[in-house]
């Protein structure tokens, strides 16, 4: 049963152009949500964040958009560039003595130049 | 800040035989986080610590595998037995407590059973 989804397992785009990577969960008690970026053979690194209490977070060309209602995060990435080309991750935590994060399966983006 | 280290980056070994990683977390962190990954998957969470207790464990972890982190700095993860279904990227984080939720990522070790 998977708490966390991202159902496009792939996305291209035109440089310039907007990405929208999206994740749906399933338990509202997650109170707060991550997103990943990784590099083939690296770790993954930490993109940008957002409590529950926030329904937007916006640091330079990135942007997380949460809808509690709908149980839904977006992440809107402005504009492209084909240094963004990576797999980003959804994840999303219980907060407080839960320390880990419940991630997604992961949308690999393509930005063509 | 030298980031999260993980030793070796790769290891090829037979059905049968054991296995040991080691990560060395960021100086400061007191959380150190262990996940497996595999192709067309997320990470998946196996075991965290808090200084030197370990103190959540996944389903995933079956008792094949051992975690350890004897004074609360780095760890070592063990895998018996080996099978080739534990074929997988073996991914080491820490964080520091209060400090929000956001883990630091080592670049793991790729693990390959033959």
């Amino acid at each position: 049963d998977q708490q966390v989804k991202q159902n496009s397992p792939s996305l291209s785009v035109q440089e310039g152009r907007i990405s929208i990577l999206n994740c749906d969960y399933t338990n509202s008690m997650f109170d707060y949500f991550l997103w990943y970026k990784k590099y083939p053979a690296e770790g993954p690194t930490f993109l940008i964040s957002i409590s529950s209490i926030k329904d937007k977070n916006e640091d330079g060309r990135f942007t997380v958009f949460l809808n509690k209602s709908a149980k839904h995060l977006s992440l809107h990435i402005v504009p492209s560039q084909p240094g963004d080309s990576a797999v980003y991750f959804c994840a999303a935590s219980l907060g407080g003595s839960q320390g880990n994060l419940i991630f997604g399966k992961g949308t690999k983006l393509s930005v063509k130049p | 800040d030298t980031g999260v280290s993980q030793d070796p980056r790769h290891k090829i070994t037979k059905r049968g035989q054991n296995v040991t990683f080691r990560c060395d977390p960021i100086s400061e962190h007191n959380r150190l986080y262990w996940y497996r990954q595999t192709l067309g998957q997320g990470p998946e969470f196996l075991t965290y610590f808090q200084n030197e207790a370990q103190l959540e464990k996944s389903r995933l972890l079956s008792d094949r595998f051992s975690a350890e982190r004897p004074k609360g700095s780095f760890s070592t993860l063990e895998i018996q037995r080996t099978e080739q279904g534990d074929s997988a990227m073996y991914l080491c984080a820490s964080s520091l407590v209060g400090a929000g939720e956001k883990l630091f990522f080592g670049s793991g070790t790729q693990l390959s059973v033959l």
